[in-house]
């Protein structure tokens, strides 16, 4: 089956600062994937995600590369905020989309 | 948040006894997924349905069984609950495959 990796399992970044998140995966066949975003105690919520057939996507700070070829992709936060504290999961999915595979995990802290 | 409960929120059970969580929905999607979550583990799959008796399993689906006989019920049962059972429980549900997953609140299972 497919097997995510997710780098770092922790970042600390200072208020205003970039955060980078890495995510690889292992099956040449997954084609879609998520990120997203669990506060402590609560429900892990979509943040972004992007298909195999773009290559970045942009939602206001937030931005996914994807690089097929090398099967890496990575989240990109930017002018981040205390509220951007939080615990990311990268996630792939396959051709036919019943499962998701989920990286374990980072623990972004956002320093004021 | 999507309309997705979650039943118990929480509960603590003994080795060797039955336990049937519950995954209620109001939003009439087709997919449903049951993950645990454990600290370095990030999400993992544990059975997922596509369909009303239609369902399928995932990467940790030993020593869990699931029922779904109605569009917005996923059951999922432990057979004889073990201590490596202990964890946290998601539901997540999807319209279209693959597509945004939304999960629901989360129950947390203790297994003494």
């Amino acid at each position: 089956g497919e097997n995510v990796e997710q780098h770092p399992s922790t970042l600390s970044v200072q208020e205003g600062d970039s955060a980078v998140i890495k995510c690889t995966y292992s099956d040449s066949a997954s084609n879609y994937f998520p990120w997203y975003k669990q506060e402590l105690g609560k429900r892990p919520q979509l943040i972004i995600d992007i298909r195999s057939n773009v290559g970045e996507k942009k939602d206001q700070r937030i931005a996914v590369t994807l690089n097929k070829t090398a099967k890496h992709f990575s989240l990109h936060i930017t002018e981040t905020q205390p509220e951007d504290s939080a615990v990311y999961f990268c996630a792939a999915s396959n051709l036919s989309g019943n499962q998701f595979y989920f990286g374990t995990g980072t623990s972004l802290t956002v320093i004021p | 948040d999507a309309g997705i409960t979650q039943s118990p929120r929480h509960k603590v059970t003994e080795t060797g006894t039955p336990v049937t969580l519950r995954c209620h929905q109001t939003e009439n999607h087709r997919y449903m997924y049951w993950y645990r979550q454990d600290p370095g583990h990030g999400l993992r799959l544990i059975h997922y349905s596509y369909g009303v008796k239609d369902t399928d399993k995932g990467e940790v689906s030993d020593g869990y069984s699931v029922s779904r006989s109605k569009t917005e019920d996923f059951l999922l049962t432990l057979e004889s609950a073990t201590s490596s059972q202990t964890s946290v429980y998601f539901c997540a549900i999807s319209d279209l495959s693959p597509e945004t997953q939304y999960f629901g609140p989360g129950t947390r299972l203790l297994v003494l």
